[in-house]
């Protein structure tokens, strides 16, 4: 089955410590996204990337580091200088082009900071 | 400051009639807009989209409708069944602007509550 697909669905760390999200498409999409989505926040822009070894920070990327090694991972990493991580991370992909920026979302991990 | 905004937090709605959802947005570079469903604990589905040289799109019991001039557009749900109840996303991007205008901005949802 085509999708995408993040682990762990439900992650816990101590404050001080980095976390790292995981995020795989076998739909063969060329851009990947990160959103966070915090209660009454809607979903905001971490940082994304349109092509392997390449990616740009969005409207919240302080405190956040991702790598784009291969067409099919983009992993998230929290960092400790995130000061509010505690959230529902979600992950997404879509086909790069002007017919339509359709993107297509994971099903979402939870990040709690205890 | 939104670019997107979708104005009531939430609605109720009885089964079998109409739902309305709304969104304006203030850019007058978007081009291409879309309508997210989600449940609590998971992603967003996509439920349908419209380009800015068309005023409406339909498919099934969903139309979304598109005023540009008012920038404005809506969500239409008939007839409205209890498994629509989740949060709607309205959503925008300056397609043809290329580069990071593509990406989608999001409003802050409007949870649809459809009671049998």
């Amino acid at each position: 089955d085509g999708g995408i697909t993040q682990s762990p669905k439900y992650l816990f760390r101590k404050e001080g410590q980095n976390v790292t999200l995981s995020c795989e498409q076998n739909l063969n999409h060329d851009a990947m996204y990160w959103y966070r989505q915090d209660p009454g926040q809607g979903l905001r822009l971490i940082y994304y990337s349109q092509i392997v070894n390449d990616f740009q920070k969005g409207d919240i990327a302080e405190g956040y580091s991702v790598s784009r090694e291969k067409k099919e991972s983009f992993p998230l990493t929290v960092t400790s200088a995130q000061k509010n991580p505690t959230a529902f991370y979600l992950c997404a992909s879509s086909i790069v082009g002007t017919s339509g920026n359709t993107i297509y979302f994971g099903e979402g991990s939870w990040l709690t900071v205890v | 400051d939104q670019q997107v905004k979708q104005n009531s937090p939430s609605l109720s709605v009885q089964e079998g009639r109409i739902s309305i959802l709304n969104c304006d947005y203030t850019n007058s570079m978007f081009d291409y807009f879309l309508w997210y469903k989600k449940y609590p604990a998971e992603g967003p589905t996509f439920l349908i989209s419209i380009s800015s040289i068309k005023d409406k799109n339909e498919d099934g019991r969903f139309t979304v409708f598109l005023n540009k001039s008012a920038k404005h557009l809506s969500l239409h749900i008939v007839p409205s069944q209890p498994g629509d109840s989740a949060v709607y996303f309205c959503a925008a991007s300056a397609l043809n602007y290329g580069g990071s205008q593509g990406n989608l901005i999001f409003g802050k949802g409007t949870k649809l509550s459809v009671k049998p």
